[in-house]
């Protein structure tokens, strides 16, 4: 079993929808919690940092944690075409090297 | 967007030939890491890099080897390439080692095996 799952989708929404993407998590020694979008051909992007559990926000994306039961959520509101891309949810132990655990990705097209 | 440039971006290879990778960064930052990406694995640590000469291994390091002789440079070496070694390479830095200060990454390099 994978550390860290997620689902590949992909994912195809309208233009306007919110969006849910989801990885959940075996170890509960994860401290922190992270978002990244990747771009065709291009290197990740860092989109959301997160420490505890609960809700945080940004413009249109929220970051949810929910350590109790392993999981968290990245909620792109009002999405738009330009959102189209991988989203990459990534964790981490802390400590002394900061290596981070990825998910496979989920792919997300939003059509006009 | 972080300074890190990564070269070449793409290169074709043959089996048994050794291959060198550059991340480049102009961030001055202590940390830097290499990954690669494979469908269905995702991002996967093969070796980092704490400080000038200081590195060690990752999840993926068997085939891999990495040297830092300058803070801006960290190289990754496939010394007899393999087939499987076919993958997008990325490089990452962060600032420093703790899990607040995050990972950017560059834009890759596309690495195939023939």
């Amino acid at each position: 079993q994978k550390e860290v799952e997620q689902d590949p989708g992909p994912l195809s929404v309208p233009e306007g929808a919110i969006v849910s993407l989801n990885c959940t998590y075996s170890n509960s020694a994860f401290q922190y919690f992270m978002w990244y979008r990747q771009y065709s051909r291009k290197g990740p992007e860092l989109l959301m940092y997160t420490y505890s559990s609960g809700n945080k926000e940004d413009g249109r994306f929220t970051a949810q944690v929910d350590k109790s039961s392993k999981y968290i959520s990245l909620f792109i509101r009002d999405s738009q075409p330009s959102d189209s891309a991988t989203y990459l949810c990534a964790m981490s132990y802390g400590g002394a090297t900061n290596k981070l655990i990825f998910g496979t990705g989920t792919l997300l097209a939003v059509q006009p | 967007d972080a300074g890190i440039t990564q070269s070449p971006r793409h290169k074709v290879t043959e089996t048994g030939t050794p291959v060198t990778l550059r991340c480049h960064q102009t961030e001055n930052h202590r940390y830097m890491y290499w990954y690669r990406q494979d469908p269905g694995h995702g991002l996967r640590l093969i070796h980092y890099s704490y400080g000038v000469k200081d590195t060690d291994k990752g999840e993926v390091s068997d085939g891999y080897s990495v040297s830092r002789s300058k803070t801006e440079d960290f190289l990754l070496t496939l010394e007899s390439a393999t087939s499987s070694q076919t993958s997008v390479y990325f490089c990452a830095i962060s600032e420093s080692k703790g899990a607040n200060q995050p990972q950017h990454f560059g834009d890759g390099t596309r690495l195939s095996i023939l």
